[in-house]
């Protein structure tokens, strides 16, 4: 089945260590997304891609990186991680010519 | 701008009651309107969406969702609750002339399933 994949599904990192998630996906979508979603909150858009073309978000912190070497693989790396930044990251996709995003299962993310 | 506003963030049924999740939106273009279910540690579900045409759009596992323009509200129902139902349930808003697809979730309602 075609479908957006996480992994890991649960990282541990320490204080201020760089950590990268990943995300892949097999619907050959050219639209990606990177959301942080916070406990009992809604997702928050940190940034997207249009093919190799990245859109960052106005208020996305510059400690979040994002780098898609190729059409089925997005990262998302975090260069100094806070406890603030413990949360779940969700990685969708879309195709540009249809409405709908599709979500991975999410990676949730703790910061020692 | 776009916003999205769910009223209740938790709301409790009983099995086999009605199910009733309110979402109004704003938006200063036609919009799109989604709704997503989230069960715990998991992604994101597409329950159903409205883009054009049919006001009154049905979604996977009973669900569907009417949209109102007059009353700018996109209120997801399902006729007999199921234990199953019980998650995080987000609606969404995009403007329907944007290539970047962005979408504006509203806070999420907490969906409790009582025996």
């Amino acid at each position: 089945d075609a479908m957006v994949i996480q992994n890991p599904r649960y990282q541990v990192t320490q204080f201020g260590k760089p950590v990268t998630l990943s995300c892949s996906q097999t619907l050959n979508h050219n639209v990606m997304y990177w959301y942080q979603q916070k406990s009992s909150q809604a997702p928050k858009l940190l940034f997207h891609y249009y093919d190799k073309d990245f859109n960052n978000e106005a208020d996305t912190p510059d400690n979040f990186q994002s780098r898609r070497p190729n059409t089925s693989f997005c990262f998302l790396d975090i260069r100094s991680p806070g406890l603030g930044d413990a949360a779940m990251y969700l990685c969708a996709t879309r195709n540009p010519l249809g409405e709908t995003q599709y979500f991975g299962p999410g990676t949730r993310l703790l910061v020692l | 701008a776009q916003s999205v506003t769910q009223l209740g963030s938790h709301v409790s049924v009983s099995e086999g009651a009605l199910v009733l999740l309110r979402c109004n939106y704003s938006s200063s273009v036609p919009p799109y309107l989604f709704w997503y279910v989230q069960y715990p540690n998991q992604g994101l579900q597409l329950l159903l969406k409205y883009t054009t045409g049919a006001t009154l759009v049905k979604g996977i596992n009973g669900f569907e969702a009417e949209f109102k323009k007059s009353e700018t509200s996109f209120h997801l129902t399902k006729p007999s609750a199921h234990m199953s139902d019980a998650a995080e349930y987000f609606c969404a808003v995009s403007p329907g002339s944007s290539n970047t697809g962005k979408l504006i979730f509203g806070q999420g309602t907490t969906l409790q399933v009582k025996p």
